[in-house]
C-alpha cells in the first residue's frame, strides 16, 4: 500500500526546535517530489516546503530560513527541521507525495505541532 | 503572482449536483490544477488534476460522481448524487517550479 505515515510533532516553547519524519511506504521516496504542508487551527492549507527528486529544495516565505527538508533514502523517510519556532507555527503538518510534475496525490494524516509558552 | 480564489462556502441537498469553482489569477490560463477534499478532523485526500483544455484524471477510487472540467482561468469540480460523506472542505491548488499555491477551500455543506 502506498503511504506516508508522519511523526514527531508536540508542544514546543517559542524560539525552541523540532524535527517531523514523514516515513513512506510502496514507493520510493528519491524517486519523487515530496511535500510538506501545514494548516493552522481553523484555518486552510499552506504549503511549508518541496523537496525534489534531483535535491532542490524550496521554502515558503514564512519558514525561508528557519526549517530544512531533507531526506534519508536508506529510511525512506523525508524530514522537517524547523527552528527558532514561532506561534505562528502551530498548525497539524502534513506530508504529501508528489509524482514529478503531477501533483499532490498521496497524503499523510498529519502531526500536530503547537508552539506555546 | 500565482493566486487561487474559491468562494468559501457553498450548499446543496442531498441527492442533487453541486459545481464548485476555482479561479486562477490573470494570465494562467494555461495551468493544471488538482482538487483535494477534506472532511472534519481527517488529512487531505486527492480528488483530481484539471488541465486547461478541461480534461481530468482522478485518484484512486474516486467515485465516477465527481468530475472536473475547465474554462478559461476557472476550474470546476462537480459532485452528482450527492451523499452525506461529500461534506467537506474541498481545496484547489496548482504548482510551478519551486512553489505550491493553495485556493482559500470551500466548505460544502450537504442539506
Amino acid at each position: 500500500e502506498v503511504q506516508v505515515v508522519e511523526s514527531g510533532g508536540g508542544l514546543i516553547q517559542p524560539g525552541g526546535s523540532l524535527r517531523l519524519s514523514c516515513a513512506a511506504s510502496g514507493f520510493t521516496v528519491s524517486s519523487n517530489y515530496m511535500t510538506w504542508v501545514r494548516q493552522a487551527p481553523g484555518k486552510g492549507l499552506e504549503w511549508v516546503s518541496v523537496l525534489y527528486s534531483g535535491g532542490n529544495t524550496y521554502y515558503a516565505d514564512s519558514v525561508k530560513g528557519r526549517f530544512t527538508i531533507s531526506r534519508d533514502n536508506s529510511k525512506n523517510t523525508v524530514y522537517l527541521q524547523m527552528n527558532s519556532l514561532r506561534a505562528e507555527d502551530t498548525a497539524v503538518y502534513y506530508c504529501a507525495r508528489e509524482t514529478p510534475g503531477e501533483p499532490m496525490d498521496v497524503w499523510g494524516q498529519g502531526t500536530t505541532v503547537t508552539v506555546s509558552s | 503572482q500565482l493566486v487561487l480564489t474559491q468562494s468559501p462556502s457553498a450548499s446543496a441537498s442531498l441527492g442533487a449536483s453541486v459545481n464548485l469553482t476555482c479561479t486562477l489569477s490573470s494570465g494562467l490560463n494555461s495551468y493544471a490544477i488538482a482538487w483535494h477534499k477534506q472532511q472534519p478532523e481527517k488529512g487531505p485526500r486527492y480528488l483530481m488534476k484539471v488541465n486547461s483544455d478541461g480534461s481530468h484524471s482522478k485518484g484512486d477510487g474516486i467515485p465516477d460522481r465527481f468530475s472536473g472540467s475547465s474554462s478559461g482561468a476557472e476550474r470546476y469540480l462537480t459532485i452528482s448524487s450527492l451523499q452525506s460523506e461529500d461534506e467537506a472542505d474541498y481545496y484547489c491548488q496548482t504548482w510551478g517550479t519551486g512553489i505550491r499555491i493553495f485556493g482559500g477551500g470551500t466548505k460544502l455543506t450537504v442539506l
